[in-house]
Parts: C-alpha cells; sequence; structure tokens
C-alpha cells in the first residue's frame, strides 16, 4: 500500500521560507515524479512542481523563481522549499506521485495546511 | 483564475445522470489525451477518478465515465448515489510549463 505523509511548520512568517518534507512508504522513490500540489482554502488545485528521483526538476513558471525542490532516495522523501512567501501562499499543500506514462497523480498524501501570518 | 474552466455547480437527482464539462485550450485538453479527473471530500485528499480520458483505475465505480472532444473533457456520472456529493475537479497535461493544469472544481449536489 503506497502511502505519502508531508512534514513541516504549520505557520510560517511571512518573507520567510516554507518548507515541507514528503515521506514515501509502500514504493520507491526511484522511479514516478514526485509533485508538489496546493489548494487556496475554499479554492482549486494548482501544480507546484515535481521531481524525478534523479533530481532532475520542473516547475510551474508562476512559482519557479520561489520554489526549490529536493529528493533524498536514502530516506525514501523529497522536499519543497518556497521563499519569500506571502498570505497568497496559505494553503493546503499536497504530496503527489505522477505516473509517467498517463501523466495522472495516482497517490496523494492527507495535505498540510501552511497559514503564512506574522 | 484557472487554466481549465468547469462550471462551479451541478446537482442531479439520485439515479439520474449528471456531466460535468471541463474546458481548456489546443494547448492542453485539445493536443493531449491525458486529462485526469479527481474527487475531493471535505477535508480529504483527491482521489483518481478517470485517467486518459476515459479510463478507471481499478476500484474505481464503472458509473464514472469520462469523454473528450476538441478542447473539451467531460466527466459523467450515472446512476447517481448519495455518496457522490462533493467537489470534482479535472486535470490536463499541457506539455510546457506549467506541465499540469487543474480546473477551478465543481460541487456536485445530489437532490
Amino acid at each position: 500500500q503506497v502511502q505519502l505523509q508531508e512534514s513541516g511548520p504549520g505557520l510560517v512568517k511571512p518573507s520567510e521560507t516554507l518548507s515541507l518534507t514528503c515521506t514515501v512508504s509502500g514504493a520507491s522513490i526511484t522511479s514516478y515524479y514526485w509533485n508538489w500540489i496546493r489548494q487556496p482554502p475554499g479554492q482549486g488545485l494548482e501544480w507546484i512542481g515535481y521531481i524525478y528521483y534523479s533530481g532532475g526538476t520542473n516547475y510551474n513558471p508562476s512559482l519557479k523563481s520561489r520554489v526549490t525542490m529536493s529528493v533524498d532516495t536514502s530516506k525514501n522523501q523529497f522536499s519543497l522549499k518556497l521563499s519569500s512567501v506571502t498570505a497568497a501562499d496559505t494553503a493546503v499543500y499536497y504530496c503527489a506521485r505522477g505516473r509517467p506514462a498517463d501523466r495522472s497523480f495516482d497517490y496523494w498524501g492527507q495535505g498540510t495546511l501552511v497559514t503564512v501570518s506574522s | 483564475q484557472s487554466a481549465l474552466t468547469q462550471p462551479a455547480s451541478v446537482s442531479g437527482s439520485p439515479g439520474q445522470s449528471i456531466t460535468i464539462s471541463c474546458t481548456g485550450t489546443s494547448n492542453d485538453v485539445g493536443d493531449y489525451n491525458l486529462v485526469s479527473w479527481y474527487q475531493q471530500h471535505p477535508g480529504k485528499a483527491p482521489k483518481l477518478m478517470i485517467y486518459e480520458v476515459s479510463k478507471r483505475p481499478s476500484g474505481v465505480s464503472n458509473r464514472f465515465s469520462g469523454s473528450k472532444s476538441d478542447n473539451t473533457a467531460s466527466l459523467t456520472i450515472s446512476g447517481l448515489q448519495a455518496e457522490d456529493e462533493t467537489d470534482y475537479y479535472c486535470c490536463s497535461y499541457a506539455g510546457s510549463s506549467p506541465n499540469w493544469v487543474f480546473g477551478g472544481g465543481t460541487k456536485l449536489t445530489v437532490l
């Protein structure tokens, strides 16, 4: 059974860096695309970007200047850093597994709410 | 504003069928047969319901079906049940960045 679990601070101050980690169990991280997707309160979903096990990345252009993703294959984890956050970055952040063959997201974490506030 | 356009809400009575549309452009929905649909209950993670326009993952009811015509994809739910009442999102691969685009979501009400 594939499971993903997000972890990280639930409160970040404006202008600081949001940092989250996703721990994958039940599947090796050395395949598939590993994604971050967010959902502001009461709004729709936004794809942030993905990282491949080899370290290759692709980010949403709207966030690219502030996003950094990394992967730790030894721990079966991947991470997100979003710098210079504002209140507009307040959202539930999900990690999700992406399937290269059909470009769908088949397993998701439960999501973690990150609030940007002083 | 979301990249893909969905109706904000749809409704239907138990047993009936409903269709949710998802309109994109020739750069996403129209260019790739890589549309997926997600069901999201309040406070829960999205669940994959349809991939590659019309394929169902194992365990998803055959009451859910998908199709596409030109730049518009559709999700049809037949034999509506109370448990279907929740939010649905479409998503399309778009090739170049952003690689994936989502719809704004549709709230389904079972009357």
